[in-house]
């Protein structure tokens, strides 16, 4: 079946490091990937549409020089929080679909959880 | 804005009784997929739905996807505790290939 394989799964560093959470589709290729972010006991809220070449789609609210996107390959798609503090700590989650499908199955990636202390 | 809401939020019930998560928005989709969450992965897909109408059946899962698309049901039958989960509702809108998930519904199966 298809895989989609986030790393790093936790990650703890310092208020004002940049961390980069990379997306990767295993065995398809994936024209978009997605990437949600979802605080404790709540349900995920899409952050924006990464598209392979070309500049991400921000949803309403999301800071695109905050959260920077970049798709260059059919496989991999990188979130990079910038200046992380305390208040971007969450888990963060990423999905592929295969490329032509734009509305088949999301592959979810299994999340990275982040804490800025 | 979340333009799905799920009902209940939450439910504890005991092994063996039935339960009903509803998922309803006042907007139009042109699918809507339900999926199970556990603690620290992500999301797994358990069915999509297309057609207005629509009635899915999965194992003791059924879905239902409203006649007008505007609303879900997810319907378990005998639950276990194998079941307990985050259960996630999401839509895409027509035009559109974009998912959006609803408020979400917790529910803890009691052996």
């Amino acid at each position: 079946g298809a895989v989609v394989s986030q790393h790093p799964s936790w990650v703890i560093c310092k208020s004002g490091t940049s961390v980069k959470i990379e997306c990767r589709s295993l065995d398809f290729q994936a024209t978009t990937m997605f990437w949600y972010r979802q605080f404790p006991k709540q349900s995920l809220m899409l952050m924006a549409t990464s598209n392979e070449g070309s500049k991400a789609t921000y949803e309403q609210g999301v800071e695109k020089d905050k959260f920077l996107i970049n798709h260059a390959s059919l496989t991999l798609s990188t979130l990079t929080v910038t200046s992380a503090h305390p208040e971007d700590s969450s888990f963060y989650i990423c999905s592929a679909t295969r490329q032509g499908r734009h509305q088949g199955p999301q592959h979810f990636g299994d999340g990275t959880r982040l804490s800025i202390l | 804005t979340q333009l799905l809401e799920q009902s209940p939020q939450f439910l504890s019930i005991q092994e063996g009784e039935n339960l009903t998560v509803y998922c309803n928005s006042s907007s139009v989709f042109s699918s809507l997929q339900w999926y199970r969450q556990e603690p620290g992965e992500g999301p797994v897909l358990l069915v999509t739905v297309v057609t207005g109408g629509e009635v899915k059946k999965l194992k003791r899962l059924t879905f239902q996807f409203g006649d007008a698309r505007k609303d879900s049901s997810l319907h378990i039958t005998a639950a276990q505790p194998g079941d307990t989960g985050l259960y996630l509702c999401a839509g895409a809108r027509p035009g559109t290939y974009k998912y959006i998930f609803g408020t979400g519904t917790r529910l803890k199966v009691l052996a």
